[in-house]
């Protein structure tokens, strides 16, 4: 059983460019969460998506914005990336009728902006 | 304002030594909370997840305490190996309505040395 999987590992881009990072969940999760963690930081939570739907989302400008699909994956785009973009990108899965015990975190995707 | 502190913000130690990291929480409502161990551009993976009513809890070498009392938890490591270095973050969910939000620490980041 494969866990959370995200593409591509590494993307630079340059500033105002559009990216689309991708994210398929854990086998029998319905939830996935998108963070954005910057060098020596914590990740920071920018939206959950459930039923192809956004459900939460944190502090981030509409330049991010995600989708969900039905068979539970999803993208995160950004758009007019700014150098601040530069970041690691973490997909969590997780299954809504659970307890918020079950997040697997993917690898991430490193996007650096130039 | 919810928030997660963590302490040390890093830490050196030899292999062989225990050490212990601290996490302190402003968050309400309170569900639980975990110790993540994070590589270098990896995903966080789950060590311990403990609920209001569990005041230890314990995963190999990795001992976790909370005190919801004073808000208040600690991650001890014992006899410490190179591949402990790493970031530890500790993470606070939250409960809101019928689902809830995680809230990262900056994280220890612990390196191990021989």
């Amino acid at each position: 059983d494969a866990g959370v999987t995200q593409s591509p590992t590494h993307l630079i881009k340059t500033r105002g460019q559009q990216v689309t990072l991708r994210c398929s969940p854990k086998s029998g999760h319905d939830t996935v969460s998108w963070y954005q963690q910057a060098l020596g930081q914590g990740p920071q939570f920018i939206f959950q998506y459930y039923e192809e739907e956004e459900r939460q989302r944190g502090n981030f400008p509409d330049r991010f914005s995600g989708h969900q699909f039905p068979n539970y994956s999803s993208e995160l785009n950004v758009n007019a990336l700014l150098l601040g973009d530069s970041a690691l990108y973490l997909c969590a899965s997780s299954w809504d009728r659970g307890s918020s015990y079950e997040q697997y975190f993917g690898p991430g995707t490193r996007l650096t902006v130039t | 304002k919810n928030q997660v502190e963590q302490s040390p913000q890093s830490l050196i130690i030899l292999e062989g030594k225990n050490c212990t990291l601290q996490c302190n929480y402003t968050v309400s409502p309170f569900s639980n909370l975990r110790w993540y161990k994070q590589d270098t551009g990896r995903g966080p993976v789950s060590l311990t997840i403990m609920t209001f009513s569990e005041n230890t809890k314990s995963n190999g070498r990795y001992t976790a305490t909370l005190d919801a009392d004073t808000k208040q938890s600690s991650l001890h490591i014992t006899a410490s190996q190179l591949s402990d270095s790493a970031s530890y973050i500790c993470v606070v969910s939250q409960m809101m309505d019928s689902s809830y939000k995680l809230i990262f620490g900056s994280g220890t980041r612990l390196l191990v040395r021989p």
